[in-house]
C-alpha cells in the first residue's frame, strides 16, 4: 500500500510553546489530507480536512487558530498546535488520499505531551 | 449523530477460530466501506475494503461482507492469529467525502 510518513512520532513540549507535526505522502500525490485526534480508548476524531493549495476545513468545535493546518504541496501537510496546553496532549494522526482513491492511508501518528 | 456504529467495544476469540466484527451504518449515501486495524500508539493500517456494488470481498484470511438492505457490514478473520489482536475500525464514505469511522472494536485473540 501507499506510504504516509508522519514526523515526529512523539514530542514533549512546555505549556505555551508551539509544536509542528509533518505528514508526507512518500509515493503518491495526496490531493486531500486529513488530521485526526485520538483520545485514550476512543475513536478517531476528525479535526480538519485540507486540500492542496486551499484552506483547511475544520470540524465543528475545533479551533482553527489553535490548530493551524498547511497543505502547501501535494506531498506535505503540517499541523501546528499553537500555544499548547496540557489538555492538548493527545495522539494526532494524519491520513492522505490520492486522486481517484476513495480510501485513505494513515501516518504512524504523533504522541504529543504538553507539560 | 453516529452514522457508523460498532456496537461491540470488545471481542475475544480463541486462536484458530473465526473472528467476526460487525458494523452498522445509517447513511444510505455511503457507497464505499473500509476496515482498518490499529495497534496502540500507531496509526491505523488499511485492511480491506468493499464497494457497494459488491456484497463480498476476500483477501487472504480477511473477508468483508456487505448487506446493503440491512446497512450492515462485517469483517471475518479466519483463522484468527495472536497478531490479529488490535482495535478494528470500520469506515464509510461516498464520493470524495471524508471517511466516517465507527468507534472501534478491540479484538483479543486468546492463544
Amino acid at each position: 500500500g501507499a506510504v504516509v510518513s508522519q514526523h515526529p512520532s512523539w514530542v514533549i513540549c512546555k505549556s505555551g510553546t508551539s509544536v509542528k507535526i509533518e505528514c508526507r505522502s512518500l509515493d503518491f500525490q495526496a490531493t486531500t489530507m486529513f488530521w485526526y485526534r485520538q483520545f485514550p480508548k476512543q475513536s478517531l476524531m476528525l479535526m480538519a480536512t485540507s486540500n492542496e493549495g486551499s484552506k483547511a476545513t475544520y470540524e465543528q468545535g475545533v479551533e482553527k487558530d489553535k490548530f493551524l493546518i498547511n497543505h502547501a504541496s501535494l506531498t506535505l501537510s503540517t499541523l501546528t498546535v499553537t500555544s499548547a496546553h496540557p489538555e492538548d496532549s493527545s495522539f494526532y494522526i494524519c491520513s492522505a488520499r490520492g486522486a481517484g482513491y476513495v480510501g485513505a492511508f494513515f501516518g504512524q501518528g504523533t504522541r504529543l505531551t504538553v507539560v | 449523530d453516529q452514522q457508523v456504529k460498532q456496537n461491540s467495544p470488545s471481542l475475544s476469540v480463541q486462536e484458530g477460530r473465526i473472528s467476526i466484527l460487525n458494523c452498522d451504518y445509517t447513511n444510505s449515501m455511503f457507497d464505499y466501506f473500509l476496515w482498518y486495524k490499529k495497534y496502540p500508539a500507531e496509526g491505523p493500517t488499511f485492511l480491506i475494503s468493499i464497494s457497494s456494488i459488491k456484497d463480498k470481498n476476500e483477501d487472504g484470511r480477511f473477508t468483508v461482507f456487505l448487506n446493503k438492505s440491512a446497512k450492515h457490514l462485517s469483517l471475518h478473520i479466519v483463522p484468527s492469529q495472536p497478531g490479529d489482536s488490535a482495535v478494528y475500525f470500520c469506515a464509510a464514505t461516498f464520493g470524495n467525502e471524508k471517511l466516517t469511522f465507527g468507534t472501534g472494536t478491540r479484538l483479543t485473540i486468546i492463544p
